[in-house]
């Protein structure tokens, strides 16, 4: 089914390890996004992509890094995770003049930092 | 800047029940937006959207209309089912460079049978 896929679904992680979060879409949406979810404070933007080429922060950005690695990808890294990180990550895309249509969502990536 | 105030949960009803989620927005201009429900383990999927002032969205059963001058957008259902127990985010967008989201803090709901 087409969509956004995230990769891994689940992970743990020891304080100070690096891991990057997958994310690729096959609708052909130009922008992308990475969100954090956590109890009682819904979704944070951490970073975007407006358009294949481009980043930008968003709400949270300390501690990660993006990389839009051509239309279809974009990655988030932690490159040393702390408990703080421990959150649900979502990825999600929308195309180009879809803002009225919101976005598409993956089903989240639930990582846990020790 | 932009901002998106839910009614803080849990809801809990019971079958059959009629559910009102309260959505408050702040924003300039003409912001379109959105309900999203979050399923247990699952990502966040579309319910319904508002483009303008005093459109209706709607989508299985739950409706909500764009309210310019309350700057509300509250969602509606007349007979909630359990399969409806989820989270509810309200989120507004404008259309901007980006298409950029921003979303309530979500409100649980919990139907028992």
């Amino acid at each position: 089914n087409a969509g956004v896929t995230q990769t891994p679904k689940f992970q743990v992680l020891k304080t100070g390890q690096s891991m990057t979060l997958q994310c690729a879409q096959d609708m052909n949406h130009n922008s992308m996004y990475w969100y954090r979810q956590d109890p009682g404070m819904g979704l944070r933007l951490i970073y975007y992509s407006a358009s294949e080429g481009t980043t930008d922060k968003g709400e949270v950005p300390n501690g990660y890094n993006v990389s839009r690695l051509n239309k279809r990808e974009f990655s988030l890294r932690l490159e040393s995770a702390a408990p703080s990180q421990t959150s649900v990550y979502f990825c999600a895309s929308s195309g180009l003049g879809q803002g009225v249509n919101g976005y598409t969502f993956g089903s989240g990536t639930r990582l846990t930092v020790v | 800047g932009n901002s998106v105030t839910q009614m803080e949960g849990p809801v809990t009803l019971s079958e059959e029940a009629f559910l009102t989620i309260n959505c408050t927005y702040t924003a300039t201009g003409y912001p379109s937006l959105f309900w999203y429900v979050q399923y247990p383990g699952e990502g966040l999927q579309l319910l319904l959207k508002a483009t303008k002032a005093d459109d209706k969205g709607s989508n299985k059963g739950f409706e909500a209309t764009y309210r310019k001058e309350t700057t509300s957008f509250h969602l509606e259902k007349g007979s909630v089912q359990v399969s409806d127990s989820a989270v509810y985010f309200c989120a507004l967008s404008h259309n901007n460079a980006g298409n950029m989201l921003t979303f309530g803090g979500g409100t649980r709901l919990m139907v028992k049978p």
